[in-house]
């Protein structure tokens, strides 16, 4: 079993929809969780950045952890053609590592 | 402010043959880390770099070594070239170890 698990997608949605993005882990250590939006051929852009469980809302980004149940979640309002990218989920054990473990990625169509 | 930069952005090699890849980190950044993406992948760890030496690894054989020198910018050498070594290899720089990680837009190895 993967340390992190992501549906890989394709997801396809109509612009203007709400976007839900999701992950699961096993290890409870992971302390920290990221997103990350990486376009085509481009190295990964850091979204957001949370640490354990709660909110985060960043623009029409929303960031959800739900330590208890190992669930990470990306919303995304009012989606537009240029999210059209693949998602990743990282996550990290504590401060002192920069060791990520990333998801597979879903890839994210918004169509206009 | 600077981010990341990579070199070179494609390289074709063979079976057997040695490659470096070069990384210049963020400015202010003094952490560096590498990552091996397999197409339709997540970034997997290699190693990280904090005052020119390695305090992390990943599951990556002792051909995959890395430096970092004063101005923190950083190589990646792969020796003994597999086939399986076809990736995009990314580098990524934080300052310490906290925050997110901000990523190049990597380097992409084709072994023959």
């Amino acid at each position: 079993q993967k340390e992190v698990e992501q549906d890989p997608g394709p997801l396809s949605v109509p612009e203007g929809a709400i976007v839900s993005l999701n992950c699961t882990y096993s290890n409870s250590a992971f302390q920290y969780f990221m997103w990350y939006r990486q376009y085509s051929r481009k190295g990964p852009e850091l979204l957001m950045y949370t640490y354990s469980s709660g909110n985060k809302e960043d623009g029409r980004f929303t960031a959800q952890v739900d330590k208890s149940s190992k669930y990470i979640s990306l919303f995304i309002r009012d989606s537009q053609p240029s999210d059209s990218a693949t998602y990743l989920c990282a996550m990290k054990q504590q401060t002192g590592a920069n060791n990520l473990f990333f998801g597979t990625g879903t890839r994210l169509t918004v169509i206009p | 402010e600077t981010g990341v930069t990579q070199s070179p952005t494609h390289l074709i090699k063979t079976r057997g043959q040695q490659v470096t890849l070069r990384c210049s980190s963020q400015s202010g950044h003094n952490t560096v880390s590498w990552y091996q993406q397999a197409l339709g992948q997540g970034p997997q760890f290699i190693f990280q770099y904090y005052r020119e030496e390695e305090n992390g690894r990943g599951n990556f054989p002792p051909r995959f070594s890395g430096l970092q020198f004063p101005n923190y910018s950083s190589e990646l050498n792969v020796n003994a070239l597999e086939l399986d070594d076809s990736a995009l290899y990314l580098c990524a720089s934080s300052f310490e170890t906290g925050d997110g990680l901000f990523f190049g837009e990597g380097s992409r190895l084709t072994v023959l």
